[in-house]
This record gives structure tokens, sequence and C-alpha cells, in this order.
């Protein structure tokens, strides 16, 4: 079955310093999306992808879609302490429109 | 309603007992998926339902776990014989469906088992 793997599990980051979050697919997807977890809260979606090599900024976030549509990462410069939560890809393979496999996360940490 | 809305938030059951948990989409919403979370892990999938279609139940862990979905509106979830190791926060999400796959999620049903 499609193994999505997100690499690091948790990152710790100073405040201020840029940070990037990978996730890794087993097999080629159709889109991919990346959700936001604040402690205590539910995943807010952030961006899909759908073009192969797509990428897309959201003010200081930036996501890439690999060009193999394989893999995908987030880019976060001048990390804030807003930017605390965990973020998870969401993958949807080729052959099963509308059943997303989350990766395990990336757990960001912020120090001031 | 404005969002997804899950009942009951937080539920305590005693081992081997049954519980329900309860899902009201977005109107308008044709997508509904249960996921699991447990304690600072990931989103692990439970089932699908898309319009009148049959649901994709692949991620069920056992036959103890069963959903229904009423419709294009209300689910509910259902695990007979509850263990501890089903102790985890429940979410539903539900997308627009025909093509629209944005997931928008319910705070979920934290589910204690002792």
């Amino acid at each position: 079955g499609q193994q999505v793997m997100q690499i690091p599990q948790y990152q710790h980051v100073q405040e201020g310093e840029d940070f990037t979050t990978y996730c890794n697919s087993s097999t080629t997807l159709s889109n991919i999306q990346w959700y936001k977890q604040r402690p205590g809260g539910h995943p807010v979606f952030l961006i899909q992808l759908v073009k192969s090599g797509e990428v897309k900024k959201q003010k200081r976030l930036t996501f890439q879609f690999g060009e193999a549509k394989k893999n995908s990462s987030l880019h976060i410069t001048a990390t804030q302490t807003t930017d605390v939560g965990t973020y998870f890809c969401a993958a949807v393979p080729t052959d099963s429109w509308g059943k997303f496999q989350f990766g395990a996360g990336t757990q960001v940490v912020v120090t001031p | 309603g404005a969002g997804v809305s899950q009942s009951p938030s937080n539920k305590v059951t005693e081992k081997g007992k049954d519980v329900e948990l309860r899902c009201d989409p977005i109107s308008g919403h044709t997508a509904l998926y249960w996921y699991r979370q447990r304690l600072g892990q990931g989103l692990e999938f439970l089932i699908y339902f898309q319009g009148n279609s049959a649901p994709d139940k692949s991620g069920l862990p056992s036959d103890r776990f069963s959903a229904e979905r009423t419709g294009e509106s209300v689910s509910t979830l259902t695990i007979q014989r509850t263990q501890q190791e089903d102790s985890a926060v429940y979410l539903c999400a539900s997308s627009q469906g025909h093509g629209v796959f944005t997931l928008h999620f319910g705070n979920g049903t934290r589910l204690t088992v002792t």
C-alpha cells in the first residue's frame, strides 16, 4: 500500500530561522495537500499542489511539489512563534481520488 | 452549519462498552471522512463516504468499528466492545466532493477507555 513519510518528525527552531519539512510518497500522487494543527486544535487546510514541479507561496511559507509527483516540501522563512504546531502532508494517490493518506507530521517548536 | 460539528467532545467509557460518535458535516458537502489520531501521532484513515457510493471502509481497524451516514448529512462512528487501545481523538472531516477535496475538520471527540 501507499506509504507517506514525513521528515523530520520534530523540529526545534530559533525564532527568525528558516526550516524545511519534507513529505515523500512511495507512489505517484494526483495531488498533495498541507495542513497545520495547532496544539489542542484540529488540522486546518493550508495549500493544495496539483502540477508537477508546482511552487506556491503564502507569505513566509513556500510549498513545492516534486517533478515526479512523489514528494513535496514546506519551507518556512523567518520563523515566528505563531508557526508553532504540527504540519501534515496529505497525499492523494492517482488511483483513489478523495482518499487522503496523512504523513505522521512534523511538530515544530519555536524558541523566542 | 458554519463548520463541521462533532459530539460529544469528550467521552470516557469503560472497557467493553459500546460508544457512538456523531459528526455533522458542512451543509452541501458530499464527502465525509473519519480519522483517528492517537496522542502525538498522525492521522489514521478509517472510512470515507462520497455521496451515495459505497463507503471506503478499508481503514477500519477491526470489525468492532462501523460507520453509517444518512444521505449526505450526519454520520455516526460506532465502536463496539471498546478496548484501551481505542483511546484517541476521532476526527471527522467533510469536503465538497465533485473534484474539490479540501478537508474541513471538526474539533474531534476525545475518547478515553478506562
